[in-house]
């Protein structure tokens, strides 16, 4: 079955703070996904990846940064979190044509 | 751009009776349409999907409906049951498997015992 599993499940930082959210997943899926969950806005997509080093902005990636290295590892970084940043970030990994398979989430809190 | 509505927001049935929830769509390109259901505190996963070739989908008490030349489809849930009650999200996605998929807003669906 697939696994995408991500570095926290919460996580608290400052205004400020370099943040890194980390997506693994273990089934050699080339297609790999960052979301962020708002109440109301349902699942916005921040940027994808369709392969090592590839990856493409999604609908808002202002703030963010993407970093695909390896195959099974896309991680999301903010450089510098800021208190909007705040909200549940879900990761999601392509199986079979279409259909996403989600990470079980991060709750990113910036104070 | 393209744009995902979905409606209502929120839905409140009693248990046994039927759930609608509507989504519409902007991009005629569009060709997959799946529904995605989070419990609480739960990763989104995925019920049932239809294409783009295909106007109806059943799945025991969940079926799905497209209608491409108003550019909605809709979600339906029959004989509810406390287990159904969860967030819905509808989406859209077209071209490639590397393809953007864009999600709705979501339906928070409760069932009343």
């Amino acid at each position: 079955d697939v696994k995408v599993t991500q570095s926290s499940r919460y996580l608290v930082k400052r205004t400020g703070e370099k943040v890194f959210l980390e997506c693994v997943q273990d089934m050699d899926h080339e297609n790999m996904f960052w979301y962020r969950q708002d109440p109301g806005l349902g699942l916005r997509l921040i940027y994808f990846s369709y392969d090592v080093k590839m990856k493409e902005k999604g609908d808002i990636p202002e703030g963010y940064s993407v970093s695909r290295e390896k195959k099974e590892r896309f991680s999301l970084i903010l450089e510098s979190a800021s208190t909007n940043q705040t909200s549940m970030y879900l990761c999601a990994s392509l199986r079979g044509p279409d259909e996403q398979f989600f990470g079980p989430g991060t709750r990113l809190t910036v104070l | 751009g393209e744009n995902v509505e979905q409606h209502p927001s929120t839905l409140s049935v009693q248990e046994g009776d039927s759930a609608v929830i509507k989504c519409t769509y902007s991009d005629s390109a569009s060709n997959y349409f799946p529904w995605y259901k989070q419990e609480l505190g739960k990763r989104p996963q995925l019920i049932i999907d239809i294409r783009s070739n295909v106007g109806e989908k059943k799945d025991q008490r969940i079926a799905v409906t497209l209608n491409k030349t108003a550019k909605h489809f809709s979600l339906h849930i029959t004989e509810t049951q406390p287990e159904d009650s969860a967030v819905y999200f509808c989406a859209a996605s077209w071209g490639s498997s590397a393809s953007k998929i864009i999600f709705g807003s979501g339906t928070r669906l409760s069932i009343r015992p």
